[in-house]
């Protein structure tokens, strides 16, 4: 079965860090682009980076630059999130996306449950 | 970045409705347009991608098109678990953007 399983989020204070992990399993991870996208509560979608299969290409959305680095591990199968400095409005929801770009298909095809990340004082 | 902005941002409708959702982009971003349903408390799910090609498992009365830079999501006929929050999002270029979204509700 095809599943993304994130982990790692919580309250954290302004200015502080966490790491958020995503497991994968049912797919060949390293053949995949991957992506966050955060959703705060009660709003909207928001991309929040993607990595390329093997890593050679990141990005990211402008709020998220210098403070947030995506990276993946193939041996794990994993997808990863460092986030530090983090500010109020960081407060989300925040889910593993695997973003394929294959099969004629270039979208968010497999979602995780979403991990909550709480940024307050 | 391209802006998409998705209109209207919420609904009334009945089941057996057909409904009608619109998403402009900024630019031209061809056909790399994607739709999205959200259930409150769970993940969105991929219904539509390249504009008009079906995911599959997903009910043929969901249905995509594209005029343009102007996209629409069309559901033929509500049924009582398509009343929910409906995202399109571009993949065209960095940043991916999504459109603000539409509720659908029940009238």
């Amino acid at each position: 079965e095809v599943q993304l399983v994130e982990s790692g989020g919580g309250l954290v204070q302004p200015g502080g860090s966490l790491r958020l992990s995503c497991a994968v399993s049912g797919f060949t991870f390293s053949n995949y682009w991957m992506s966050w996208v955060r959703q705060a509560p009660g709003k909207g979608l928001e991309w929040v980076a993607n990595i390329a299969q093997g890593g050679s290409e990141k990005y990211y959305v402008d709020s998220a630059k210098g403070r947030f680095t995506i990276s993946g591990d193939n041996a794990r199968n994993s997808l990863y999130l460092q986030m530090n400095s983090l500010r109020l409005e960081d407060t989300a929801v925040y889910y593993c996306v695997r973003d394929s770009r294959s099969g004629g298909i270039d979208a968010f095809d497999i979602w995780g449950q979403g991990t909550m990340v709480t940024v307050s004082s | 970045d391209v802006q998409m902005t998705q209109s209207p941002s919420s609904l009334s409708a009945s089941v057996g409705d057909r409904v009608t959702i619109t998403c402009r982009a900024s630019q031209n971003i061809h056909t790399y347009l994607n739709w999205y349903q959200q259930k409150p408390g769970k993940a969105p799910k991929l219904l539509i991608y390249g504009a008009s090609s079906l995911q599959s498992g997903v009910p043929s009365r969901f249905s995509g098109s594209r005029s343009g830079t102007e996209f629409t999501l069309t559901i033929s006929s509500l049924q009582p678990e398509d009343f929910t929050t409906y995202y399109c999002q571009q993949s065209s270029s960095t940043p991916l953007t999504f459109g603000g979204g539409t509720k659908v509700e029940i009238k």
